[in-house]
């Protein structure tokens, strides 16, 4: 089944413990992205990959970290979280250059809390 | 960059009306305009997309509009059940760019048994 994987679907963290959220996806995407989800404030994206080693800023990237390393991964990490990172995220996958036959494809979301 | 504006934010209607909610965005250059349904604690799903080429295409229940010249376009579910509330979110993009889609900021939509 084609998908992707976000794990952990819920993380309660404190202010300052570095922590990795894993997003994987089986549909040999070349583009990911990550997007946070606020109530008021939609979907805003934090960092995109348009490929292996290919990383760039979104619109919220302050306070994030990413690698893509491998074509099927792409783990966003929050060297020292702080409470306004407390939000959904999501991460998302499509075929890079392709709109119309390739849509976005979102994981099912990981709810982070930190105090 | 693009900004897209989405109304309302809440929107309540009686099963088997009509539901209709109108974006507007602010780059002419947009045009791939996807509409995306999020059900509760899941990921969005796209349910329906329109390129600048055309005015309208149908799905079923759901139909989007597009008015290049207002720059609006509109998701349209008729005969609403239940199971279409949701968050809705509407989004554009310039089609060979990066990829990068600009979303609107979601609606509620609550169909009433």
């Amino acid at each position: 089944e084609a998908q992707v994987t976000q794990n952990p679907r819920y993380l309660i963290t404190v202010t300052g413990k570095k922590l990795t959220v894993t997003c994987s996806q089986n549909m040999n995407h070349e583009y990911m992205s990550w997007y946070r989800q606020d109530p008021g404030l939609g979907l805003r994206q934090i960092y995109y990959s348009m490929n292996v080693e290919v990383t760039d800023k979104g619109d919220v990237p302050e306070g994030y970290k990413v690698s893509r390393k491998e074509k099927r991964n792409f783990p966003l990490i929050l060297e020292s979280p702080s409470p306004n990172q407390t939000s959904l995220y999501f991460c998302a996958s499509t075929r890079r250059g392709s709109s119309y036959n390739s849509p976005l494809h979102f994981g099912n979301g990981t709810r982070l809390t930190v105090t | 960059g693009e900004n897209v504006e989405q109304h309302p934010s809440t929107l309540s209607v009686q099963e088997g009306d009509s539901a209709v909610i109108k974006c507007t965005y602010s780059d002419s250059a947009s045009n791939y305009f996807p509409w995306y349904k999020q059900e509760l604690g899941k990921g969005p799903q796209l349910i329906i997309d329109i390129r600048s080429n055309v005015g309208e295409k149908k799905d079923q229940r759901i139909a989007v509009t597009l008015n290049k010249t207002a720059k609006h376009f509109s998701l349209h579910i008729t005969e609403t059940q239940p199971e279409d509330s949701a968050v809705y979110f509407c989004a554009a993009r310039k089609e060979w760019g990066n990829n990068r889609l600009a979303f609107g900021k979601g609606n509620q939509v609550v169909v009433i048994p």
